[in-house]
């Protein structure tokens, strides 16, 4: 099975960098996703990492380490429209492929 | 357009209802998904098909049933074992394959027991 772990919550200020922490423990690891979803609405896909290392698209980035089952999200010059939920979620390989969800971090961006 | 077409919207139950969620996929994906959703909590999976005819029990299938007869199409049917319902259903597809492939969400479902 599967267990992935993320902060409840997270306060950041308009303009500031703000991380946010995913740790997951899955056999047949095959990939990590970030989602972003605003209440009432469905997840929008941010980044995906397969390898170690860190991917940048943007004002987000998004970085694993395999061997520590770890992967954080970077989010910078933060604005107003950035508070939302970010959902960490591993793709596991059990004979195919299913992909699953942690709780998800509410980001608060503050003025 | 390409996408995923969820419906209804808004959908209120009985008690002792069976309703039926519709997900519609055009994007060719062999693989989708249903997800449940509680307020202020995360996805948990229900159940997920991988090719048409095969179908798998996710983490919280119980009161809940699927098919999967066409590749575009995944219906699932809230049972009335189902005894707390009242959530927000995604459904979702994405391409099978080792090379990484990102999960497409439909808009969603609110279903109501009233």
């Amino acid at each position: 099975g599967q267990n992935i772990d993320q902060p409840t919550e997270m306060t950041a200020t308009e303009g500031a960098i703000v991380q946010i922490n995913c740790t997951y423990q899955t056999s047949g690891f095959n990939g990590l996703f970030w989602y972003q979803q605003h209440a009432g609405e469905a997840p929008t896909f941010l980044s995906y990492n397969v390898l170690d290392g860190l991917e940048e698209k943007g004002r987000f980035s998004s970085f694993l380490s395999r061997s520590k089952g770890y992967s954080y999200l970077l989010l910078k010059e933060l604005q107003m429209k950035d508070s939302a939920s970010y959902l960490c979620a591993v793709r596991e390989r059990t004979g195919g492929f299913k992909t699953i969800f942690g709780a998800g971090t509410r980001l608060f961006v503050k003025a | 357009d390409g996408g995923i077409t969820q419906s209804p919207k808004y959908l209120f139950r009985k008690e002792g209802q069976n309703v039926t969620l519709s997900c519609e996929q055009n994007l060719n994906h062999d693989a989708m998904y249903w997800y449940r959703q509680d307020p202020g909590q995360g996805l948990r999976l229900i159940y997920y098909s991988q090719i048409v005819n095969d179908f798998q029990k996710g983490d919280i299938a119980e009161g809940y049933s699927v098919s999967r007869e066409k590749k575009e199409s995944f219906p699932l049917t809230v049972t009335s074992a189902q005894k707390n319902p009242t959530a927000f259903y995604l459904c979702a597809s994405s391409s099978q394959g080792a090379g990484g492939n990102t999960i497409y969400f439909g808009e969603g479902s609110w279903l109501t027991v009233v």
